[in-house]
This record gives structure tokens, C-alpha cells and sequence, in this order.
């Protein structure tokens, strides 16, 4: 069955340091590959998305991703995080037909 | 152009009462999906229509049902409300015809009391 795993429930980082969240999903093939944030009481935003092509993807905010296939991983990093970014993050794995299945989430606390 | 529209925003329901929200995809959008987040089970997906049609669906119980319309608006409805219905709903439009990611609403936060 599908599955997308984000091992990390929660992280804290210092505002300036570099981040990474981590995303592993099971698939037989290649999936449609995505990262949302949330912030507290609204919905999901698209940070940024891997259908095909260059495996290093860029996304808004500052964020990027990169895919490994041979680590069916997709994780999540930013250079260097500020307070803004406090949320909840979300990975997510998308078949055809528009079916999603989103991993757990990551809580990501910044730190002045 | 206009995001996800969801109403309400919020609503307190007591058990057994039924009730129907509501979603405006983004204009051109044809696929909705709605979801179920919870703080123990996360996001759930619940079903996803497309041009009127339920393409998938989730792992729910009947209590839950949906439908879309003609101009791609969808509603949501849930009967006989349980406490365990409570939750943030997230509904998301999609172009529909590839899987390019979800710009989703806001979310309707319902409360079963």
C-alpha cells in the first residue's frame, strides 16, 4: 500500500539556521511529489511540487526540494529559516487520478 | 484571481443533527477533493469529484456524502453527527485532467457537541 512518512513530529531551529524536513514515501513508481505548509487555523499552501525532470526543485519562500529516487525520499530544505516560517509541514504523494496521501506532518518551532 | 472559498468557516452541530458545508473551487478548477483533519489521524482524504462525478473516494462511512454541480462548486454533507466528526474540513480544486497539486480553502472547523 501507499504510504508517505515523515519521521520527524516536530523540529526546532534557531532563526538563520538551515532546515531540513524529511519525507519518505513507499510507490512502486515515480509519483507526483508535494510539499505544503499550514499555518495555525488555515489551510494548506503549496510550497512546491516534483512531477518529472530536475530533481532539485525550487519552491516559494525560499524553500527547495530534492528528489532521490533510489532513497524514495523527497526532503524539504531551506538555507536559512526565519521566525515567519513557524508551521506545520506536510508532504505529500499524489497518484493519477488526483487521490493524495499526505504524510503526518512536521511541527517546525523558530527560535529567536 | 480567487482562492478556495469555504463556508462557513466555523460551525457547532450537536450529535445526531446533519450538516452540509460548502466549497467554490478556484474559476476553471474541475476537480474538488475534500479532506478530514483531525490532530490524531491527520489528513484524511474523503472523496474527490470531477465534472460532477465522484472519482475516488475515501475510507469514510456513508454519514458522509458529497456532490458537485455544474459550475464545479461541490458540497459536503455529514448526517447524524457523531463527537468524533469534529475536525478541521479542507476542500481543494484542481485543474483536474493531471495531477498538478491541490490549492485548497481555508477549512470549516466543526464542532459536535
Amino acid at each position: 500500500a501507499q504510504s508517505v512518512t515523515q519521521p520527524d513530529i516536530h523540529i526546532t531551529v534557531s532563526e538563520g539556521a538551515s532546515l531540513e524536513l524529511r519525507c519518505n514515501y513507499s510507490y512502486g513508481a515515480t509519483p507526483y511529489l508535494f510539499w505544503y505548509v499550514q499555518s495555525p487555523g488555515q489551510g494548506l499552501q503549496l510550497l512546491l511540487k516534483y512531477f518529472s525532470g530536475d530533481t532539485l526543485v525550487q519552491g516559494i519562500k525560499g524553500f527547495e526540494a530534492e528528489f532521490k529516487r533510489s532513497q524514495s525520499s523527497f526532503n524539504l530544505r531551506k538555507p536559512s529559516v526565519h521566525w515567519s516560517d513557524a508551521a506545520e509541514y506536510f508532504c505529500a504523494v499524489g497518484y493519477t487520478g488526483n487521490q493524495f496521501y499526505f504524510g503526518t506532518g512536521t511541527s517546525l518551532t523558530v527560535i529567536p | 484571481k480567487a482562492g478556495v472559498t469555504q463556508t462557513p468557516r466555523y460551525l457547532i452541530k450537536t450529535r445526531g443533527q446533519q450538516v452540509t458545508l460548502s466549497c467554490s473551487p478556484i474559476s476553471g478548477h474541475r476537480s474538488v477533493s475534500w479532506y478530514q483533519q483531525t490532530p490524531g489521524q491527520g489528513l484524511q482524504f474523503l472523496f474527490e469529484y470531477f465534472s460532477e462525478t465522484q472519482r475516488n473516494k475515501g475510507n469514510f462511512p456513508g454519514r458522509f456524502s458529497g456532490r458537485q454541480f455544474s459550475n464545479s462548486r461541490s458540497e459536503m454533507n455529514v448526517s447524524t453527527l457523531e463527537l468524533g466528526d469534529s475536525a478541521l474540513y479542507l476542500c481543494a480544486s484542481s485543474p483536474g485532467t493531471e495531477n498538478y497539486g491541490y490549492t485548497f480553502g481555508s477549512g470549516t472547523r466543526l464542532t459536535v457537541v
